[in-house]
């Protein structure tokens, strides 16, 4: 079964519109991390948000937002006013404390193209 | 600070041939990781290491070995390699359990 879900598999919109990314994960350890990773064309991965199951707080940088919702396992990126800049995949990944040793588990990932 | 580097960052196998992707941190990281990226599939673990001198399986090990003689650098070998192994190939380092790993650049590998 997949631990990490994202649901979306392409997404387009028009430049400054907001859009939201959903992620929704599977787990029994009490203790996990959550992540977001970026990969633009060129192809590496950006790191961008890591959260420990412990803070639910949400969290914002700039134009992100990450909302962690543990009651629905859920934890959503928010990107406003979108640029044409932004258009990459973005993964959602998940660290169980009890697993095997700091693996990520990640999800299929949300093709984003930012539309000028 | 190089961080995670990565070599080669393309190559073109023939089917049977062999080959070794290397992967070097300078971060003084105990644990490293390798995973393919596939369309559609996310990244998916292939081997791991939580020390030199100690490998273990991931999700897909299958056709792979890896060696960790060397704290610094974690060697994925391909013996055969056969048109299934086309991929990207990642590398990446932590210093320990659940932080942020560090990703190396890539190994875009076609095996034709």
């Amino acid at each position: 079964a997949q631990k990490v879900t994202q649901a979306q598999t392409e997404i387009s919109v028009v430049e400054k519109e907001d859009v939201t990314l959903d992620c929704v994960y599977e787990t029994r350890d009490t203790t996990y991390y959550l992540f977001w990773y970026k990969q633009p064309p060129s192809g590496e991965l950006v790191f961008l948000i890591r959260r420990n199951s412990f803070d639910e707080q949400n969290e914002i940088s700039g134009r992100y937002s990450w909302n962690f919702q543990k009651s629905t396992s859920s934890f959503n990126f928010t990107i406003t006013a979108s640029q044409v800049v932004d258009s990459a995949v973005y993964f959602c990944a998940l660290s169980e404390r009890g697993s095997t040793l700091g693996r990520l588990y990640f999800g299929r990932g949300t093709q984003l193209t930012v539309w000028p | 600070n190089a961080g995670v580097t990565q070599t080669p960052k393309f190559r073109v196998l023939k089917t049977g041939q062999s080959m070794t992707l290397l992967c070097a941190q300078d971060m003084n990281h105990e644990y490293m990781y390798w995973y393919r990226q596939d369309p559609g599939m996310g990244l998916r673990l292939i081997h791991y290491s939580v020390g030199e001198g100690t490998t273990a399986k991931g999700e897909v090990p299958d056709g792979y070995n890896v060696s960790r003689l060397k704290k610094q650098n974690f060697l994925l070998g391909l013996e055969s390699a056969a048109p299934s192994q086309t991929s990207v190939y990642f590398c990446a380092s932590s210093y320990s359990i659940n932080p942020e790993a560090f990703f190396g650049q890539g190994t875009r590998l076609t095996v034709v």
